[in-house]
């Protein structure tokens, strides 16, 4: 079955300084992953995705995420915080009847 | 281009009472998705729809819960005698093609219903 672990619940960080956001992904083969972001009672917004070809994928907003084989891992990476970047952010993993399986979300602060 | 249209956006029920939540998907979209979000949790999936066909309610609870997707007119996700713990954000997604294209992998979301059970 596929999972994702989002390691961090809550992520503090100034404003211009790097984000990193977590993930550990478990799936029984090649897995296509995801990351949404969600502001204050906002739907959901896709940032990135990977599926399988380059495993360095660039999103919105100057996010990008690592896709790492060995060692079970998509983190999100920021070069520099934005005080608009300031939301919950999920990683998630295709499931395989088709549907998208989210991780528990990590609240991003970024402070002044 | 309207997105994904849900309402209410919020709704207020008393124990035992029925909730109703709507979702109009993107024009051209023709698959939707229910997923349920609780306090401090991730989203949930609950059920996936074409129209007038359940594609997989693997994620619905198997009692008071149920979803429709008509012919004509928006999806429809019901909860009879609703209990304390369904308080949650709904949230409903949209897809031009089922199961999450593998090239494309987006599902579009509305901004969700929340629904607080007194």
């Amino acid at each position: 079955a596929q999972s994702v672990t989002q390691l961090d619940s809550h992520v503090s960080v100034s404003e211009g300084t790097p984000v990193l956001l977590r993930c550990n992904y478990s799936s029984s083969y090649s897995p296509s992953l995801f990351w949404y972001v969600q502001h204050p009672n906002k739907g959901l917004q896709l940032l990135l995705k990977y599926t399988s070809a380059a495993t360095l994928v660039k999103g919105i907003n100057g996010f990008e995420a690592e896709f790492k084989k060995s060692e079970t891992s998509f983190h999100l990476t920021k070069p520099s915080a934005h005080m608009s970047d300031a939301a919950e952010y999920f990683c998630v993993v295709r499931g395989s009847q088709g549907n998208l399986i989210f991780g528990k979300g990590t609240k991003l602060s970024v402070k002044p | 281009n309207a997105g994904v249209m849900q309402n209410p956006r919020h709704l207020v029920r008393r124990r035992g009472q029925e909730a109703r939540l709507r979702c109009s998907p993107m024009k051209g979209h023709s698959h939707v998705y229910w997923y349920r979000q609780l306090p401090e949790e991730g989203l949930k999936f609950m059920v996936y729809l074409q129209k007038e066909n359940i594609i997989d309610e693997s994620g619905m609870p198997k009692e008071r819960f149920s979803a429709e997707f008509p012919k004509e007119g928006p999806s429809i996700l019901r909860i009879q005698q609703v209990v304390r713990g369904d308080s949650a954000a709904y949230f409903c997604a949209s897809s031009p093609s089922g199961q999450v294209s593998f090239n494309t992998g987006e599902l579009f979301f509305g901004e969700g219903s929340r629904l607080t059970v007194l």
